[in-house]
């Protein structure tokens, strides 16, 4: 059984802080990373994806992956009460198709 | 608009009437999962389709059943639901080797 587990907080921050989430993996074959944001109610959806060792950026988000350590985190910059939501975990292993989830991380961002 | 079409949205039911959930995808993936999500214990995958006429069990199939019999429909049947089928259920749906799932809006269960 594929593991990814997350600290399901809740983490709350001030208004422009910035917001760390993190998130580890047990399978090592593992090759995509990806994730999702999930406001109360609705249904997840893709903020970022990554695949290879070190930081990728996409705006106001930052996503950064270890595989030595089995590790990957989104930062988030510049935090707005808007980015208040569950955000996801995702991975997938190599060859397959099927995501495994971590339970998330309550994100509150306090104006 | 791209987009997975779940119905219904909501639905309250008794135990041991059978229902379904529809899903379709206006895509073209092939690839298309049923998921479920509770409390604490995140989303868990119950059946996954790689391609028409293709499904296999994800983590909690228990209790469900799914078809294939177009690419872009991908029902869950639940045949004898049960209170613990009470949960908010997800399909999505995406390319084979591609960058993600495209999630459905959600359908809400309840069991009484």
């Amino acid at each position: 059984q594929k593991e990814v587990e997350q600290n399901s907080g809740p983490l709350s921050v001030p208004e422009g802080a910035i917001a760390s989430l993190n998130c580890t993996y047990s399978d090592r074959g593992s090759q995509s990373f990806f994730w999702y944001r999930q406001y109360s109610g609705k249904s997840p959806e893709l903020i970022m994806s990554i695949y290879s060792n070190g930081d990728k950026e996409d705006g106001r988000f930052t996503a950064q992956l270890n595989k030595a350590s089995q590790y990957v985190s989104l930062l988030i910059r510049d935090s707005q009460p808007s980015d208040s939501a569950t955000y996801l975990c995702a991975v997938k292993g190599a060859g397959a198709n099927n995501l495994f989830f971590g339970t998330g991380t309550r994100l509150t961002v306090i104006p | 608009e791209a987009q997975v079409t779940q119905n219904p949205r909501y639905l309250i039911t008794v135990t041991g009437k059978k229902l379904t959930v529809t899903c379709s995808q206006n895509m073209n993936h092939e690839y298309m999962s049923w998921y479920r999500q509770d409390p604490g214990l995140g989303l868990r995958q119950i059946y996954y389709s790689m391609n028409v006429e293709v499904t296999d069990k994800g983590d909690v199939p228990e209790g469900y059943k799914v078809s294939r019999k177009e690419k872009r429909n991908f029902p869950l049947i639940l045949e004898s639901p049960s209170p613990n089928q009470t949960s908010l259920y997800f399909c999505a749906s995406s390319t084979i080797g591609g960058n993600g799932y495209t999630f459905g809006s959600g359908t809400r269960l309840t069991v009484v």
